[in-house]
């Protein structure tokens, strides 16, 4: 079964503290690898995709970078508006495709 | 640009009425998703289709149904609605083939009393 888990559930930053979250996962047939970032109340919006082991994508403070089974997203000297829901997705190939969602990482930073 | 619009936004149904939420996309996409997500949780695939005419269960699919008979269109029905189907759920599109981003509409905040 195609499986997809994030951690940790919740992380609390301080405004400057780098860290890392975590995203495992368990498919049949991987053709990429998705972050996007969610807001209360509002649909995810799309951050990387990555498509094989050793690939690393960057955006602003934000750096993905993807294993043959885990994914990292890395945030260096996270801002306050960095505070988000940040969900991994990976696109399955079942004769069509498909894509399934992590539990998702609730980032807090703190002024 | 429309991009993929739901509605409606917020319903509230009574134990055993049916209901359909409505999703359109102008992208031309040929893949389309239906997700709901609960408080504080992740997304759960409900159905998908790769095109019109073909539609596959995903990870929750029991007590919905879905048609793609166009390619903007991807309906979801609720028959006989349940608590546990107090949800907001999403619509996506996607072009198709390998990594594609998906594209989501705003949600449709559905609750059962």
């Amino acid at each position: 079964e195609d499986q997809v888990t994030q951690s940790p559930e919740a992380l609390r930053l301080q405004e400057g503290e780098s860290s890392s979250l975590n995203c495992s996962y368990t498919v049949s047939g991987l053709r990429g690898l998705f972050w996007y970032r969610q807001d209360p109340g509002k649909g995810p919006e799309f951050l990387f995709t990555l498509y094989s082991a050793g690939e690393e994508k960057e955006k602003e403070r934000l750096k993905a970078t993807l294993t043959k089974k885990e994914s990292f997203l890395h945030i260096t000297a996270p801002k306050p508006e960095d505070s988000a829901t940040y969900l991994c997705a990976v696109q399955v190939n079942t004769g069509g495709f498909k894509t399934i969602f992590g539990a998702g990482t609730r980032l807090f930073v703190k002024a | 640009n429309a991009g993929v619009t739901q509605t409606p936004k917020f319903r509230i149904l009574k134990i055993g009425q049916s209901m359909t939420l409505q999703c359109t996309q102008d992208m031309n996409h040929n893949y389309m998703y239906w997700y709901r997500q609960d408080p504080g949780m992740g997304l759960k695939l409900i159905y998908y289709s790769v095109g019109a005419g073909i539609t596959d269960k995903g990870e929750v699919p029991n007590g919905y149904n879905v048609s793609r008979s166009t390619t903007e269109d991807f309906p979801l029905r609720l028959e006989l609605a349940a608590p546990s189907q107090t949800s907001v759920y999403f619509c996506a599109s996607q072009a198709g083939g390998r990594g594609g981003e998906l594209f989501f509409g705003e949600g449709s905040r559905l609750t059962v009393l």
